[in-house]
């Protein structure tokens, strides 16, 4: 079956720490690849996307994100966090030639001063 | 930018009560979707449309139906509303699946109270 797993619910870093936060999927195929982030009380931002090509996909402030397909992984990585960058983010896969998205259950980053 | 607007942030609404959920996109994306989201349950599809007058089930449609007559707007409505619907309900548009750009963009919810 189609999934998307972040296997980490929660994760606390101090500001300007690195930061990666871990996306699995199983899918039969080459999927599409997002990454969204959701601060709170607003709607998803699109952070970046995989679809083919250079397997290091760079986004907006400042992450990025590297596409494995050996360990089926799109983990996204931020080299030094900002207080703002705490909230939610969602890994999502897209199914080629379909309409169908698979969201993860999402990982909330909380960020120390 | 996409600009995916939802006319309400806020609803609260009665148990058994009609309700509408009003979403606008101006990219002229073809396709249309509504996503609950319940905390440890991530985004769940309810509906989605891939043209006028043109819908799909998503993955939990019960207790909901949609209707798109214009291809800029798409409403949710719950027919009779349970408090197990409420939720934080997100609209989002894309252009057709294949292309580079048919990432999901999304409004800012509705975060619908049932009573």
């Amino acid at each position: 079956a189609q999934s998307v797993t972040q296997p980490d619910i929660h994760i606390t870093v101090s500001e300007g720490a690195s930061l990666e936060l871990r996306c699995n999927y199983s899918y039969g195929a080459t999927p599409y690849l997002f990454w969204y982030v959701q601060s709170p009380g607003q709607g998803l931002q699109l952070l970046l996307k995989y679809f083919s090509g250079d397997t290091l996909v760079q986004g907006i402030k400042g992450f990025e994100a590297e596409f494995k397909r050996s360990q089926s992984s799109f983990n996204l990585r931020k080299p030094s966090v900002h207080w703002s960058d705490a909230a939610e983010y969602f890994c999502a896969v897209g199914a080629r030639g379909t309409y169908k998205y698979i969201f993860g259950t999402g990982t909330r980053l909380k960020v120390l001063a | 930018d996409v600009k995916v607007t939802q006319s309400s942030r806020y609803l609260v609404k009665r148990t058994g009560e009609k309700v509408f959920l009003e979403c606008v996109q101006d990219m002229d994306h073809e396709n249309m979707f509504w996503y609950r989201q319940d905390p440890g349950l991530g985004l769940r599809l309810i509906y989605f449309s891939y043209d006028v007058k043109m819908k799909e089930k998503g993955d939990i449609p019960e207790g909901y139906s949609v209707s798109r007559e214009k291809k800029e707007r798409f409403s949710l409505i719950l027919e009779s509303a349970s408090t197990s619907q409420t939720s934080m309900y997100l609209c989002a548009s894309s252009l057709p699946p294949g292309q580079e750009n048919s990432p999901l963009h999304f409004g800012n919810g509705t975060r619908l109270t049932v009573t």
